[in-house]
């Protein structure tokens, strides 16, 4: 596709449950990126990926977040067991290979409200 | 560790004048990117200029121009003109040049309302 697709764009989790973000990066894209925007407006990078490789997973809480970038599938950001703090909008981004001359694109957004 | 630090935490701008956003990054690389983008209340990051460290000349794209000065580490944006379409957040990010995988780096927003 064109554009940066996250699905879906508001989830409701109650404290303890599960949540799972998506992500389509735009054909043709070779990096994908997971931002977490709080409610300071700060964001926080997560995660990125290569194709199906993880690239960069400095920013991950590796208690409870886990994601995947499989061939054919939409790209996945999971919360186990979600805590109140992990209220935020959390944005995918992706990028070509190429180091020069590239932008990030970025999609809508997933709200998360843990209640 | 790199980081980009905004100083203006709102700023406000009557409609048709112009408007100045700050932005001081830190970091030890030489070649790099500097990037504004808008997010208006729709969510949706809008890259609004890039900037890259090597070029000597300030990047502008229509009503919006950029003052990157690399030796004091500071990329501010400005906005001509303003429209009430304008109104967002706008965020400085910094990305080092050496792979399209390197994560940006936001500061920590500006939001610009506009008064007609």
């Amino acid at each position: 596709g064109e554009e940066v697709a996250q699905t879906p764009k508001h989830l409701v989790r109650g404290e303890g449950q599960k949540a799972k973000l998506y992500c389509a990066p735009i054909k043709g894209h070779s990096y994908v990126f997971w931002y977490q925007q709080v409610l300071k407006n700060e964001f926080k990078f997560l995660i990125s990926f290569q194709n199906e490789n993880v690239f960069d997973e400095t920013g991950m809480p590796k208690e409870r977040f886990s994601a995947k970038c499989l061939p054919n599938s939409p790209c996945s950001l999971e919360i186990q067991a979600t805590k109140l703090e992990d209220s935020a909008v959390y944005f995918c981004a992706s990028s070509q290979f190429r180091a020069e001359n590239t932008e990030a694109f970025f999609g809508q957004g997933t709200r998360l409200t843990v209640v | 560790a790199q980081t980009v630090t905004q100083s203006q935490p709102e700023m406000s701008v009557q409609e048709a004048e112009t408007v100045t956003l700050s932005c001081t990054y830190d970091t030890s690389e030489s070649d790099y990117y500097l990037f504004w983008y808008k997010q208006p209340p729709s969510r949706q990051m809008i890259l609004v200029i890039r900037q890259e460290a090597y070029k000597q000349q300030n990047a502008t794209e229509n009503r919006f121009s950029v003052n990157f000065q690399k030796a004091a580490k500071s990329f501010s944006l400005k906005i001509s003109d303003s429209q009430l379409g304008d109104a967002a957040m706008y965020f400085c990010a910094y990305r080092p040049v050496k792979a399209a995988g390197n994560k940006l780096t936001f500061g920590g927003g500006t939001r610009v309302l506009v008064k007609p």
